[in-house]
């Protein structure tokens, strides 16, 4: 079965760090972009960043930008997620999510069809 | 950033009902949206991409359609497990950016 697991969240203190972790089951992540995206309780969903093959191409959502830095595997199974310098507003559900993306003609086209279970992520006191 | 806003937040419909979200882009992403839906403790599902290709497997109730800075998805004939939370995310240009989502539930 294809599948993306999440892991590494849990309950973490203001100014503290996490790892998250995302691990690809029944294919590898050597062709997708990835992608982290996450959802505070009851609020809608946040792009937070993407990593490309290569892992040479990267990009952070201002939010996050500084603190949090995306990186994967050579064995190319798995990407992560270190997140510093946490607030309570990262408080959140963290998803990884495959992007699928193609071109037609000139144009390039996004497909997140891949995504984790989510891991949720609590920063508090 | 781009910014993505959606219409309505939210709408009460019946099984039946053909339901239409709007979604609009602060510039212009040329076709570079797509639409997701997400249920509750869940995470969410990829409907279209490209603004209008439905993504393998999901019904054909399902369509969309827009380029430039505004879209829409349309279901026709809501069914039961419609009844679910819906995002756009423009793919134009990093930032990507989700918008606010609109929640249909039943009337």
């Amino acid at each position: 079965e294809v599948q993306l697991v999440d892991s590494g969240g849990g309950w973490v203190q203001p100014g503290g760090s996490l790892r998250l972790s995302c691990v690809a089951s029944g294919f590898t992540l050597d062709s997708y972009d990835m992608n982290w995206v996450r959802q505070a309780p009851g609020k809608g969903l946040e792009w937070l960043s993407y990593i490309d093959p290569s892992g040479n191409n990267i990009d952070y959502a201002d939010s996050v930008k500084g603190r949090f830095t995306i990186s994967r595997d050579s064995a190319k199974t798995s990407l992560f997620l270190q997140m510093n310098s946490l607030r309570a507003e990262d408080t959140a559900v963290y998803y990884c999510a495959t992007n699928a993306a193609y071109c037609r003609g000139d144009n390039c086209y996004s497909r997140f069809d891949y995504w984790g279970q989510g891991s949720l992520v609590t920063v508090s006191s | 950033a781009i910014q993505m806003t959606q219409s309505p937040s939210s709408l009460s419909a019946s099984v039946g009902d053909r339901v239409t979200i709007t979604c609009r882009a602060s510039q212009a992403i040329r076709s570079d949206l797509g639409w997701y839906q997400q249920k509750p403790g869940k995470a969410p599902k990829l409907l279209i991409h490209a603004a209008s290709t439905l993504h393998s497997g999901v019904p054909s109730r399902f369509s969309g359609s827009g380029s430039g800075t505004a879209f829409t998805l349309t279901i026709v004939s809501l069914q039961p497990e419609d009844f679910a939370t819906y995002y756009c995310l423009q793919d134009y240009a990093y930032p990507f950016t989700f918008g606010p989502g609109t929640k249909v539930d039943i009337k």
